[in-house]
């Protein structure tokens, strides 16, 4: 079955640092700009992250630009998010989500929890 | 990059139609016609629902139709049913170094 697969939440605390890994099944992840967004709880989506599908194109939402690092392992059809510095705004659910043939967003994960708290 | 502005809920009854508007800038939605729209159930994963202003991914009803005039998109939601209720997001890519941008969301209440 086609599908995203996160994992690497958890409990950080502030400044600290965190890895999260984004599996893709039954596609070739690096066929797709892939993106990250996350959700605060109760709040709406916020855009992260894309890297494209050639590997150059990289670009960050403005409140996680020097902080977040976003990358992929091709041989581990793997996608990951980088998170340093981390903040209490930071705390949300971390969705990975591939761009399709459009401009859309047509397949996501089920979300890892990232809670940034002493 | 300001998030896109959506009411914050919208009501209708089984069988009507309801439409939800986006309003962007002319530097993000009037700009390109890169809007989609995604629902999310709660508990769940956003799905989307329109790509591109008016495409709709194999799948997904054609009573969901979407629309564009300038920098306000639009999602209408034809013959309501009980499982549309959900939250309704936005999103349009804006060619900057922030290269999407999410709407304030919508929830949608059947009636």
């Amino acid at each position: 079955e086609v599908q995203l697969a996160e994992s690497g939440g958890g409990l950080v605390q502030p400044g600290g640092s965190r890895r999260l890994s984004c599996a893709a099944s039954e596609f070739i992840l690096s066929s797709y700009a892939m993106n990250w967004v996350r959700q605060a709880p109760g709040k709406g989506l916020e855009w992260v992250s894309v890297v494209s599908a050639s590997g150059v194109g990289v670009y960050y939402a403005d409140s996680v630009r020097g902080r977040f690092i976003v990358s992929r392992d091709s041989s581990r059809n793997t996608l990951y998010l980088e998170m340093n510095s981390l903040r209490d705004e930071d705390t949300a659910i971390y969705y990975c989500a591939r761009r399709g043939s459009g401009r859309g967003f047509d397949l996501w994960g089920q979300g890892t929890p990232v809670i940034v708290s002493t | 990059q300001s998030a896109l502005t959506q009411p914050a809920s919208v009501s209708g009854s089984l069988g009507q139609s309801i439409t939800i508007s986006c309003t962007g800038t002319s530097s993000d939605v009037g700009f390109y016609d890169y809007v989609s729209w995604y629902q999310q159930h709660p508990g769940k994963a956003p799905k989307l629902m329109i790509f591109d202003v008016t495409n709709r991914p194999s799948g997904v009803s054609n009573r969901f139709s979407g629309s564009k005039s300038g920098s306000t998109a639009s999602l209408t939601i034809s013959g309501l049913q009980a499982e549309d209720e959900a939250d309704y997001y936005c999103n349009s890519y804006t060619g900057s170094d922030t290269l999407y941008v999410f709407g304030t969301g919508t929830k949608l209440t059947v009636l």
